[in-house]
């Protein structure tokens, strides 16, 4: 069962790149990397998912080195709409509860 | 195409009361989980099911218990509810196809025992 670890908490500026970085050591072959975000008074929402290499859709590009130990989300040009808790999960296949954890999160702060 | 639907949205309950909270999802998925969230805290998960009929224990499933007559709802049911269960539940659901499809979340039922 791969643990992760995220920073807390995290400062930036709307414009700015904003990357937070999850380090997964244990991570298990068959593992997939998923990233959620939460608003308040909100449940978690997909944002995106990962092997390896990278990754990237309309609303972010993950980054996952060689050995997969660690990832990178990256969320270009930040607004003040992307103030919420970002998790990073590492989910095993096959079934089960495997990875079903989610930790404190990231609570990521946009200032204007 | 409404996701995932939680209800009640609220709720308050005196210690000892019983209840029971309603998931459901219209997007025939097969795994559907059940989620606490405490203040500050990420979410852990209380029970999941890989299909109609199944259940199995998450992390924390102790005075919980819950069922999973019909493919598109699971029910989480408090028995004798105590104020340590004072928190918020979510749902979600997840297709079936592969297990690393995402999980689809409901907006949550925020729950005080008093």
């Amino acid at each position: 069962l791969a643990k992760t670890t995220q920073p807390i908490s995290m400062d930036s500026y709307e414009g700015q790149e904003v990357n937070i970085t999850c380090s997964h050591n244990n991570i298990a072959t068959n593992d997939y990397i998923t990233w959620y975000q939460q608003f308040p008074s909100q449940g978690p929402r997909f944002i995106i998912q990962g092997y390896k290499t990278k990754v990237t859709n309309e609303v972010a590009s993950l980054f996952i080195p060689a050995d997969r130990k660690s990832s990178t989300l990256s969320l270009p040009r930040v607004s003040l709409s992307d103030t919420a808790v970002y998790y990073c999960l590492v989910e095993g296949s096959g079934g089960g509860a495997d990875g079903l954890t989610f930790g404190k999160g990231t609570h990521l702060i946009i200032q204007p | 195409n409404a996701g995932v639907t939680q209800t009640p949205k609220f709720r308050v309950l005196k210690t000892g009361q019983s209840m029971t909270l309603l998931c459901a999802q219209d997007m025939n998925h097969e795994y559907m989980y059940w989620y606490r969230q405490d203040p500050g805290m990420g979410l852990r998960l209380i029970h999941y099911s890989v299909g109609e009929g199944t259940t199995a224990k998450g992390e924390v499933p102790d005075g919980y218990n819950v069922s999973r007559l019909k493919k598109q709802n699971f029910l989480l049911g408090l028995e004798s509810a105590a104020p340590s269960q004072t928190s918020v539940y979510f749902c979600a659901s997840s297709d079936d196809r592969d297990r690393n499809q995402p999980q689809h979340f409901g907006d949550g039922t925020r729950l005080s025992i008093l």
